[in-house]
């Protein structure tokens, strides 16, 4: 039974390019997160979506960053342009329903150089 | 407003010796309270949950967790640690709002290192 799929899992590029982040949910899942995790600031959730509809995008950065969610089984995030304190880890996740476990991938490391 | 506090940062136990990953929990509603562990280069992976039936939650890999209403604690054990427990910790607070929408809290996280 396939978990979440990210891809990358890793990613370096140089300020000012666009960067794309990719998840692929576990099949059946109709809730799909994108989190932030660094250092200093911890996990962070950024944008949820069920049902392919964004529900709650309040933690999303600033208008640098973008996600859409085009089917149930494919979401992208996307910062455009990119800036160095952008580095993070992004983890996606989904569940079943809103109060089920959230299962999360491997993550996407993002480097801003 | 829900929080939740992870009182150390770091643990360090030998092999073999009990566990107990601190959680303190603030909330306005009845919780639900989860505990995820994260192993390098991996995402997290759920190891218990409560959500308001025994206080004594069992989980993966030989762990457990009480909620202490009155103590507003949800605290993390393993009898005998193995090696294979080294990893990052994460205490978890959802809100009685979460069925219909609320949103997971995480704790700042508790790295715990075994000792051979």
């Amino acid at each position: 039974d396939a978990g979440v799929i990210q891809s990358p899992r890793h990613e370096v590029t140089e300020m000012g390019q666009e960067v794309t982040l990719r998840c692929k949910p576990i099949s059946g899942h109709d809730y799909l997160f994108w989190y932030r995790q660094t250092m200093m600031r911890g996990l962070e959730l950024l944008i949820y979506f069920n049902n392919n509809v964004p529900i709650d995008d309040s933690g999303m950065p600033e208008d640098r960053f973008s996600a859409k969610m085009p089917n149930a089984s494919f979401s992208t995030l996307k910062i455009q342009p990119s800036e160095p304190r952008d580095s993070a880890v992004y983890f996606c996740a989904s569940s079943i329903t809103r109060n089920q476990p959230q299962h999360f991938g491997d993550g996407t490391r993002l480097s801003i150089l | 407003a829900q929080s939740v506090t992870q009182l150390d940062s770091h643990v360090s136990v030998s092999e073999g010796t009990p566990v107990l990953l601190r959680c303190n929990y603030s909330s306005s509603y009845s919780p639900s309270l989860f505990w995820y562990v994260q192993h390098p280069n991996k995402g997290l992976q759920l190891l218990l949950k409560y959500t308001s039936a025994a206080t004594l939650v069992k989980g993966i890999n030989g762990f457990e967790a009480e909620f202490k209403k009155s103590e507003t604690s949800f605290h993390l054990t393993k009898p005998s640690a193995h090696m294979s427990d080294a990893a990052e910790y994460f205490c978890v607070v959802s809100d009685l709002l979460y069925n219909q929408g609320g949103k997971l809290i995480f704790g700042q996280g508790t790295e715990l290192s075994v000792k051979p």
